[in-house]
């Protein structure tokens, strides 16, 4: 089975650029999550759905940063404009209904200069 | 609010030798406790939960963890380690908002295994 697909894998942009980072959960899972990684701050949960609504946005860092999920099988995290300090890997995870573990993509290594 | 502690950034062990990766946590209510790797440049892979049952979990890559419920702990542990096991470990705990699953992870900052030949 494929597992969380993530795109891109790496992107560098210049700074006040939007990026996309895009993200197919695994088929037949109905939660999906956005987190990122900074040796600074560790593992952050930026938003997450259920059944393709946003249930906590809590996380996301600022107004620059939005996310959607127009389907079951497709999401997009969307920084604009972009700034170093959004410099990070960006992970998506995704969980089968009412279960407990939640299983990672490979992550999109952003750098923004 | 729900909270994990790994109180080492690194643990040095040689091959061949256990190894352990403490972990601690705060929950209010029953505790879901996860472990995941992180090798180089990828992605989080799930080694191991505990959910109810045996307080020794059995995991991927002969990876365990013993639930102590009295130390509010959960480390992770392995018989004999290998140089491959080298990676980022993290130790999780599910969130809820009191009475419900919100679904959420709540990660550690996570512990570095070296193991040297």
């Amino acid at each position: 089975d494929a597992g969380v697909i993530q795109s891109p894998r790496h992107e560098v942009t210049e700074m006040g650029q939007e990026v996309t980072l895009r993200c197919k959960p695994i088929s037949g899972h109905n939660s999906l999550f956005w987190y990122r990684q900074t040796m600074m701050r560790g593992l952050e949960l930026l938003i997450y759905f259920n059944n393709n609504v946003p249930i906590d946005d809590s996380g996301m860092p600022e107004d620059r940063f939005s996310a959607k999920m127009p389907n079951a099988s497709f999401s997009t995290l969307k920084i604009q404009p972009s700034e170093p300090r959004d410099s990070a890997v960006y992970f998506c995870a995704s969980r089968i209904p009412s279960g407990n573990t939640i299983y990672f993509g490979e992550g999109s290594w952003l750098t923004v200069v | 609010a729900q909270s994990v502690a790994q109180p080492e950034d690194q643990v040095n062990v040689a091959e061949g030798n256990p190894l352990t990766v403490k972990c601690t946590y705060s929950v209010s209510g029953n505790p879901y406790l996860f472990w995941y790797v992180q090798y180089p440049n990828r992605g989080l892979q799930f080694l191991l939960k505990y959910i109810t049952g045996d307080n020794l979990v059995k995991g991927s890559y002969g990876f365990e963890a013993e639930f102590n419920k009295s130390q509010t702990s959960f480390h992770l542990k392995k018989p004999s380690a290998l140089v491959s096991d080298s990676a980022l470990y993290f130790c999780a705990v599910r969130d809820t908002d009191g009475s419900s699953n919100t679904g959420k992870l709540i990660f550690g900052q996570g512990t570095t295994l070296q193991v040297k030949p």
